[in-house]
C-alpha cells in the first residue's frame, strides 16, 4: 500500500530537548516536504527536498533542520524545541514529474513543547 | 509576496445543494492548481488538479474551474452530502510547473446539513 509514514504520531516534550520526527515513503518519490499546521494559519511549508541531498527552505524554516540522505526518508529535526513549535506536523511526498504534483500526506505528528 | 485567499472560512449548506468554494491568488502565475480535502486531525487528501490551459475539470460530483485572467479557481460539489463535510484546501502550483515551494490556502470548512 502506497503511504507516507510519520513517527511519532504524538509527542510531548520539554523546551530544549532535541527531537526528530521521522518520515518515510514507499512510493519512490523524489520530492518530499514538511508542513506545520496551526489554527488560523493553515498549512505552512517548513522545508522541502527535490531529491537526495537537495533541500530548500520553505516559508517557516527557523528552528528546524532536515536531511535527505536517501530517497525514502526525510526526517525533521528540532535541535532545541521551543513552545512556539507546538503544532501539528505533516510530511508529504509528490508523485509524478513537473506539473503533475499530487501530494501524498502522512497522518500527522502532534507535537507539544512545554 | 505570493498570496492565496480562500474567501470563506466556513460554508454551511443543505444536503442536496451545490457547494461552491473560491480560491484567489495574487502575485504569481501558477502552472496548475490543486484541491485537497482534509478531515479533522488527518492529513490532506488530493482531489483534483487543473492545469493553466484547462478551463474546467470534473470528477464524479466534483468540478473545478481555473481562470488565469481572474486569478481564481472555483470548486463545486454537486448534490452535496453530509459526508462531504470537511475542510477544503487549494494549492496553486509553482510557475512553470516545477515543484518547490508548494503553498496552501487556509481552507474553507464546509458543513453539509441533512
Amino acid at each position: 500500500e502506497a503511504q507516507v509514514t510519520q513517527n511519532p504520531r504524538y509527542l510531548i516534550t520539554v523546551t530544549g530537548k532535541k527531537l526528530t520526527v521521522t518520515c518515510s515513503q514507499n512510493m519512490n518519490h523524489e520530492y518530499m516536504s514538511w508542513y506545520r499546521q496551526d489554527p488560523g494559519l493553515g498549512l505552512r511549508q517548513i522545508y522541502y527536498s527535490m531529491n537526495v541531498e537537495v533541500t530548500d527552505k520553505g516559508d517557516v524554516p527557523e528552528g528546524y533542520k532536515v536531511s535527505r540522505k536517501e530517497k525514502r526518508n526525510f526526517p525533521l529535526i528540532l535541535e532545541s524545541p521551543s513552545p512556539n513549535q507546538t503544532s501539528l506536523y505533516f510530511c508529504a511526498s509528490l508523485s509524478g514529474g513537473a506539473g503533475t504534483g499530487e501530494l501524498f500526506f502522512g497522518e500527522g505528528s502532534r507535537l507539544t513543547v512545554l | 509576496s505570493q498570496k492565496i485567499e480562500q474567501n470563506s472560512e466556513a460554508l454551511n449548506i443543505q444536503e442536496g445543494k451545490t457547494a461552491t468554494l473560491t480560491c484567489n491568488y495574487t502575485n504569481y502565475s501558477p502552472a496548475y492548481l490543486q484541491w485537497y480535502r482534509q478531515d479533522p486531525g488527518r492529513g490532506p487528501v488530493f482531489l483534483l488538479l487543473i492545469r493553466e490551459n484547462e478551463k474546467e475539470k470534473r470528477k464524479e460530483r466534483l468540478k473545478v474551474t481555473f481562470d488565469t485572467t481572474l486569478k481564481q479557481s472555483l470548486f463545486h460539489i454537486t448534490a452535496s452530502q453530509p459526508a462531504d463535510s470537511a475542510t477544503y484546501l487549494c494549492a496553486p502550483g509553482a510557475p512553470g510547473g516545477s515543484q518547490g515551494n508548494l503553498i496552501f490556502g487556509k481552507g474553507t470548512k464546509l458543513s453539509v446539513k441533512p
